[in-house]
């Protein structure tokens, strides 16, 4: 079983400025995938970045990176130098990496503003 | 390679009246998976489908929701006899492997 938790329904940052969104999970499998998605308000999935578990090096793509705590089990997203069009809805999400695996398991979201 | 598509985006249904959801993968993928979105939730399994195949409903309500993944055609989500509480935004996605891409989405709204 799985779970994902984002305890900050909604966050705002100045544009141009570091904004960290949280995220913490539980699961009972051995290896595993992290992702962050974004939703903008046309409602499409966007995978932003993706983590695996078994690797210890943080995941960065562009102004995106995560801070991946494996015993603690919390994978934070930090966008930096935001931009307008990064508002969006933010969702964190865990699947298992075996074959058997395949229901993608998503918090509740956090509601990004950038604020010109 | 066109992505994962939908249609419609936006669906209408009274009461009472049955809805029908298309997903077509991105080519190539034999996997699709639909997800459900209520109101300021996250998406949750629904269903996975292999070609023919239903792999795993578990995440479907038992009654009046059915999926099929023909060999020919897109994948279909069908809701019978619609309530207000099937009111939501009905994804799928579809894979090759583990990885799943998602489609833009079906907004259902019961009326």
């Amino acid at each position: 079983a799985q779970t994902v938790t984002q305890s900050q329904p909604e966050m705002s940052v100045q544009e141009a400025e570091t904004v960290t969104l949280s995220c913490t999970y539980d699961t009972s499998e051995s290896d595993y995938y992290l992702f962050w998605y974004k939703q903008p308000p046309s409602r499409q999935m966007i995978l932003v970045i993706r983590q695996e578990a078994y690797k210890q090096q943080n995941a960065t793509e562009n102004r995106f990176s995560v801070n991946f705590q494996k015993a603690a089990k919390s994978f934070s997203l930090k966008i930096s130098d935001s931009q307008l069009g990064d508002a969006a809805m933010y969702f964190c999400a865990t699947i298992g990496s075996g074959a058997g695996s395949y229901q993608l398991t998503f918090g509740k979201g956090t509601k990004l503003s950038v604020i010109p | 390679n066109a992505g994962v598509m939908q249609n419609p985006r936006h669906l209408v249904r009274r009461r009472g009246q049955e809805a029908r959801l298309r997903c077509s993968p991105m080519k190539g993928h034999s996997h699709v998976y639909w997800y459900r979105q209520l109101p300021e939730e996250g998406l949750k399994f629904m269903v996975y489908l292999q070609k023919e195949n239903i792999i795993d409903e578990s995440g479907m309500p038992k009654e009046r929701f059915s999926a099929e993944f023909p060999k020919e055609g897109p994948s279909i989500l069908r809701i019978q006899q619609v309530v207000r509480g099937d009111s939501a935004a009905y994804f799928c996605a579809s894979s090759i492997k583990s990885e799943q891409y998602f489609g833009p989405g079906t907004r259902l709204t019961v009326t």
